[in-house]
């Protein structure tokens, strides 16, 4: 497809359950990213991809998250155990290698945990 | 302190007038700058990327500041559809190419 696609748009989950929440970047984007967005607050980042590797996954806000890049393509960012705080838009975006290159966001995923 | 601080706003505003936000980064080694655009329940869209010696884009007009590390955008002549959420979008702060965002700041044009 021509922009970022995420999967599901939205997921709906018990606490506890593990989920995965998938990103399919822009073709031939190499640099890859995933946030958090709870409502009413700003962008949180989680984790950056360089190819398939991780510079900075600083952002993962504890163990129980994680995320990984397969084929310098699709990421997948996965929750185990969740919890209601984790209920958030989880937004991808993608971009080329450089600088003053800009990043083009997917739709999010919209996760909550009941 | 964060890396990427605005005033969050919000900023109500007349139709027609001229706002302008601020927004300043931590890091002097940081190497581009954007302003992105994002509506209500909607993902964050490119606004405009911010250049050393500034530039306009039509009614908006972004500046940056590396000596103060400090970055501005100007709306003039704001229409109601500029009524959205503008995000400070600092690139290259720790590592090569990660990109860390401001919490953005509100704007509500009024008829």
């Amino acid at each position: 497809g021509a922009g970022v696609s995420q999967s599901p748009s939205n997921k709906v989950t018990e606490k506890g359950k593990d989920v995965e929440l998938r990103c399919d970047p822009i073709s031939g984007h190499t640099a890859l990213y995933w946030y958090r967005q709870s409502l009413g607050q700003g962008l949180e980042f989680l984790i950056y991809f360089q190819g398939n590797s991780a510079p900075d996954k600083s952002g993962l806000p504890s163990d129980r998250f994680s995320a990984e890049r397969t084929g310098g393509s699709v990421s997948t960012l996965t929750i185990q155990r969740t919890q209601q705080e984790d209920s958030a838009v989880y937004l991808c975006a993608s971009s080329l290698e450089g600088v003053g290159t800009e990043a083009f966001f997917g739709q999010g995923t919209r996760l909550t945990v009941v | 302190r964060k890396e990427v601080e605005q005033d969050p706003g919000p900023f109500n505003v007349p139709e027609g007038a001229t706002v302008a936000f601020n927004c300043t980064y931590s890091n002097s080694a940081s190497q581009s700058f954007f302003w992105y655009r994002q509506d209500c329940r909607k993902e964050p869209k490119l606004l405009m990327s911010v250049y050393s010696s500034g530039n306009e884009d039509g009614r908006f007009t972004a500046q940056l500041n590396r000596a103060s590390q400090y970055i501005s955008l100007l709306i003039r002549d704001s229409k109601l559809s500029d009524s959205a959420t503008y995000l400070c979008v600092v690139k290259g702060v720790q590592g090569a190419q990660k990109l860390v965002f401001g919490q953005g700041t509100r704007l509500t044009i009024n008829p």
